[in-house]
């Protein structure tokens, strides 16, 4: 069983288009996140979700909005594409224990979408 | 604000050989830190966890790390490297306050056989 999935595993799609990118976990975790590899291999995370909430929201275009129906899910939704949005898109989860002060739990990663806006 | 230097963009070492991964942070308390590996074409896949106790950790592939206070780093180690350990390798730091991650630039490995 795949714990973390992600769809589609590539898109092509030209600027000024609408698209999405579908996250699921199968591993009954309460936080879910989205990170952004730029060519160059770095990793911003992008937002995290805790129970259906958003926790943090980094400096991301407006453009960029995650959609969570519920806990297992955590989808991108992608505005108006810009080439500079060609990346590889990266969804992960994490399990964490309030009552023992962790957070950010070890994070267990999608397998990647790599997006490319022509 | 916390942060991850990897000082080694590219590393290339012999099958065989050992290895040493840099990673150094900066966060004023004490971290939560984590090495990934990133095969090509791959996500991410923790290798091994600090967050308290004994600073030396196993992971598994036979990589260990060690937590040094005093120096601010969390070096990765293999004493044989074996060809398919080539891949970028990524350390992070995470905090007990705010749900948040951060990345080092990660460190690409290369194997000669």
């Amino acid at each position: 069983d795949t714990a973390v999935s992600q769809t589609p595993k590539y898109l092509v799609t030209q600027m000024g288009n609408d698209k999405s990118i579908k996250c699921e976990q199968n591993l009954g975790h309460d936080t879910m996140y989205w990170y952004k590899q730029d060519s160059k291999k770095f990793l911003k995370i992008m937002f995290s979700y805790n129970n259906k909430e958003l926790i943090i929201n980094e400096t991301v275009p407006n453009r960029f909005s995650p959609k969570s129906p519920d806990k297992a899910h955590l989808n991108l939704h992608i505005n108006s594409l810009e080439l500079g949005d060609s990346a590889v898109y990266f969804c992960a989860s994490s399990q964490d224990y309030p009552l023992l002060g962790l957070s950010s739990y070890e994070q267990y990663f999608g397998p990647g979408t790599r997006l490319t806006v022509t | 604000a916390q942060s991850v230097t990897q000082p080694d963009i590219h590393i290339t070492v012999s099958e065989g050989a050992s290895l040493e991964l840099r990673c150094n942070y900066s966060y004023g308390a004490t971290p939560y830190l984590f090495w990934y590996v990133q095969s090509p074409g791959q996500g991410l896949q923790l290798l091994l966890k600090y967050f308290s106790g004994d600073t030396l950790v196993q992971g598994i592939k036979g990589f260990e790390a060690e937590f040094k206070r005093s120096q601010s780093s969390f070096n990765l180690r293999k004493p044989s490297v074996h060809w398919s350990d080539a891949a970028e390798y990524f350390c992070a730091v995470s905090t007990s306050v705010t749900y948040n991650y951060f990345f080092g630039f990660g460190t690409r490995l290369k194997v000669l056989a």
